[in-house]
C-alpha cells in the first residue's frame, strides 16, 4: 500500500517570497491533516479537513496560510508571503476517519532566509 | 490545551524500563501515541479512548486513567530500537464538543548498549 506523499522535501526560499507544499494521501482515506512542525517541538496541527471539507483551522495563520483539498484527495498548502519564523517541516498525514491512526508523509522542510 | 509530556528525555541502557507520562489540564476523548525517529515521519503507536484502558504494542504498553486525564506509556526491557521521541496526542472536546487534537512537546529516549 502506498504511503502519505509529499513534495517537495526540501525548500528554501526568502522572506517575502510565497510557497506551495503538496500532499497525496492514502487511497481512500478521508481525513488529511497538515502539521506544523519547528525543531525540538511537537507537530502543531494547522487545519483539518474530513474529504474536501474543512473541520478545524483554528491554529492556521489565516493572514498567509491557506490550504485547500480538491475533490476530497490532494491537498494544497501555501504560505504567502513567508515569514523568518515559517522554517519548519510541513508533514502532511491522513486518517480513515477522524481520530483514527494517522500516517504520515515524509514531510517538506522549508528554511526561510 | 497542548498536554504535557514528562520526562523531556531519558536515557537507557539496553534491556531497562521507562515510562512516559502525559498529563492534560482538559478532559480527555482519547489519547494517542506516536513515535518520531530523527530525521522521519512520526509513526502511530497506539490509540487509547475513554474508558481507563490499557493497551499493548509488543513490549510496548499505555495506560488511560480519565479521572486524572493522565496516560503513561511503559517501554519494557528496551532495545536500541526504541530510540526516538514520543510523543502524545490528545483529543479534548472543545466548546461545541468537536474534538480539537493537540501534541505533546515530546519525550526524546537514547537507549545506549
Amino acid at each position: 500500500e502506498a504511503g502519505v506523499a509529499q513534495s517537495p522535501r526540501y525548500k528554501i526560499i526568502e522572506k517575502r517570497q510565497s510557497v506551495a507544499f503538496w500532499c497525496n494521501p492514502i487511497s481512500g482515506h478521508a481525513t488529511l491533516y497538515w502539521y506544523q512542525q519547528i525543531l525540538g517541538q511537537g507537530p502543531k496541527l494547522l487545519i483539518q479537513f474530513q474529504n474536501n471539507g474543512v473541520v478545524d483551522d483554528s491554529q492556521l495563520p489565516k493572514d498567509r496560510f491557506s490550504a485547500e483539498r480538491l475533490k476530497g484527495v490532494d491537498s494544497t498548502l501555501k504560505i504567502q508571503p513567508a515569514k523568518l519564523e515559517d522554517s519548519a517541516v510541513y508533514l502532511c498525514a491522513s486518517s480513515l476517519v477522524a481520530g483514527g491512526e494517522a500516517f504520515f508523509g515524509q514531510g517538506t522542510r522549508l528554511t526561510v532566509v | 490545551q497542548q498536554p504535557v509530556q514528562s520526562p523531556q528525555a531519558v536515557i537507557l541502557r539496553e534491556g531497562e524500563d521507562a515510562v512516559i507520562n502525559c498529563s492534560s489540564s482538559k478532559a480527555l476523548y482519547s489519547v494517542h501515541w506516536y513515535r518520531q525517529k530523527h530525521g522521519e515521519a512520526p509513526v502511530f503507536l497506539m490509540i487509547l479512548l475513554k474508558g481507563g484502558e490499557q493497551k499493548g504494542h509488543e513490549k510496548i504498553s499505555a495506560s488511560f486513567n480519565e479521572k486524572k486525564q493522565q496516560s503513561s506509556l511503559y517501554l519494557t526491557a528496551s532495545q536500541l530500537s526504541y530510540s526516538g521521541t514520543y510523543f502524545c496526542g490528545t483529543e479534548t472536546p472543545d466548546k461545541y464538543n468537536f474534538n480539537k487534537f493537540y501534541f505533546g512537546s515530546g519525550t526524546k529516549l537514547n537507549v545506549k548498549p
